[in-house]
């Protein structure tokens, strides 16, 4: 089992949708988990982190997390073209951080 | 505070040379990551330094990669006797090591080998 797993996608959705993002990971000690946006070409950049269990909010991104279930989500709501790009799930694993694969979002307009 | 910087941004090589990348962090931060990322997958953790201290390698660092930190500001990643297979983006990221350890990320040095 791989230590964080997300769908590669491509998950396409409609300018205006709710794009939902999942991810897993492997390790119950885990306390801290990220989302990381990154464009084509472009190198990683923090959208949302989260420690608790439950929602975060942040302008149109959310981000859940459940324990017990090791399931971290993002969702975006009133997804705009710009949001198109790989989003990359973040856990860590001690002082490091592990990175699962992304999941490609294209929002079309 | 102009980020974290990484030079060269793109090197080509051929098969059997050295390579050496360089990242600078954000001043403040003491901790430092290197990443590799290939075309597809989430970044790799390679190594990480706190301060000057190498505290953790994974086990993707063979022989042939070394990573320094001499004066605990800049970072230095060497590759030897460079394999068509170490084509890739290589990450540096920056954190302060307080709290939750977010890390921020460099440009990056993309590695082509010939």
């Amino acid at each position: 089992q791989k230590e964080v797993e997300q769908n590669s996608g491509p998950l396409s959705v409609p300018e205006g949708a709710i794009a939902s993002l999942n991810c897993t990971y492997s390790d119950r000690g885990s306390q801290s988990f990220f989302w990381y946006r990154q464009y084509s070409g472009k190198s990683p950049e923090l959208i949302m982190s989260i420690y608790s269990n439950g929602d975060k909010e942040d302008g149109r991104f959310t981000a859940q997390l459940n324990k017990a279930s090791q399931y971290v989500s993002l969702l975006i709501r009133d997804s705009q073209p710009s949001d198109s790009a790989t989003y990359l799930c973040a856990v860590n694993r001690g002082t490091a951080l592990i990175f699962g694969k992304g999941t490609t979002l294209s929002v079309s307009s | 505070d102009t980020g974290v910087s990484q030079d060269p941004r793109h090197k080509i090589t051929k098969r059997g040379q050295n390579v050496t990348f360089r990242c600078d962090p954000i001043s403040e931060h003491n901790r430092l990551y290197w990443y590799r990322q290939t075309l597809g997958q989430g970044p790799e953790f390679l190594t990480y330094f706190q301060n000057e201290a190498q505290l953790e390698k994974s086990r993707l660092l063979s022989d042939r990669f070394s990573a320094e930190r001499p004066k605990g500001s800049f970072s230095t990643l060497e590759i030897q006797r460079t394999e068509q297979g170490d084509s890739a983006m290589y990450l540096c990221a920056s954190s302060t090591g307080q709290g939750a350890n977010v890390l921020t990320f460099g440009a990056g040095s993309r590695l082509t080998v010939l």
